[in-house]
């Protein structure tokens, strides 16, 4: 099975800040790569996907990028409605596994 | 609009059974890809099962092979999972959600299955 590591697990921002979150794959897996976030008691979101393809409705200020094993997720200025945690998925083979999560919190 | 509601969760005993009920609408049913995934409480994401359009083809994560059956009934726009022999670690909320191109676009708001005697 493929492993992705997210980092950091945790992270504490402010509004209108810049922040990345990084998914290392423990094997190549091209672009099959998306980003999700989730809110307290709430189905996850699909952000990004194919590491790089914004969802219709998600804001320009999420981008994804990387390909191979190592991507990057990044919130360009923070809004309040941002602080939630953030999952990425491999769809290059099954399993589809998940990341463990990067919680972003309010500094 | 695309809805997804799962039905069927609940409180179970250790090694009972519970069938999950995943109803679709606002979409052609037949023609999309569907999985399972869950989630423990205060965990992370696990995927679960994958069914193809036609219902031919199907992957379990190892957790739940020979255990859990993925199926769908396409004419009544609906996919189920039944779940036998339940552990203290199936308890999770469960979610269906419709693929496109293998991507997970579209959630239902989840169903809480709680094992425990």
């Amino acid at each position: 099975d493929i492993q992705l590591t997210q980092s950091p697990s945790f992270l504490s921002a402010s509004v209108g800040d810049r922040v990345t979150i990084t998914c290392r794959a423990s094997q190549g897996i091209s672009s099959y790569l998306a980003w999700y976030q989730q809110k307290p008691g709430k189905a996850p979101k699909l952000l990004i996907y194919a590491a790089s393809t914004l969802q219709s409705g998600v804001p320009s200020r999420f981008s994804g990028s990387g390909s191979g094993t190592e991507f990057t997720l990044t919130i360009s200025s923070l809004q309040p409605e941002d602080f939630a945690t953030y999952y990425c998925q491999q769809l290059n083979s099954y399993p589809n596994t998940f990341g463990q999560g990067t919680k972003l919190e309010i500094k | 609009e695309v809805q997804l509601v799962e039905s069927g969760g609940g409180l179970v005993q250790p090694g009972g059974s519970l069938r999950l009920s995943c109803a679709a609408s606002g979409f052609t049913f037949s023609s999309y890809e569907m999985n399972w995934v869950r989630q423990a409480p205060g965990k992370g994401l696990e995927w679960v099962s994958y069914i193809s359009s036609s219902g031919s083809t199907i992957y379990y994560a190892d957790s739940v092979k020979g255990r859990f059956t993925i199926s769908r009934d396409n004419a009544k726009n609906s996919l189920y999972l039944q779940m036998n022999s339940l552990r203290a670690e199936d308890t999770a909320v469960y979610y269906c959600a419709r693929g496109i191109g293998g991507w997970y676009f579209s959630w239902g708001q989840g169903t809480l299955v709680t094992v425990s005697s």
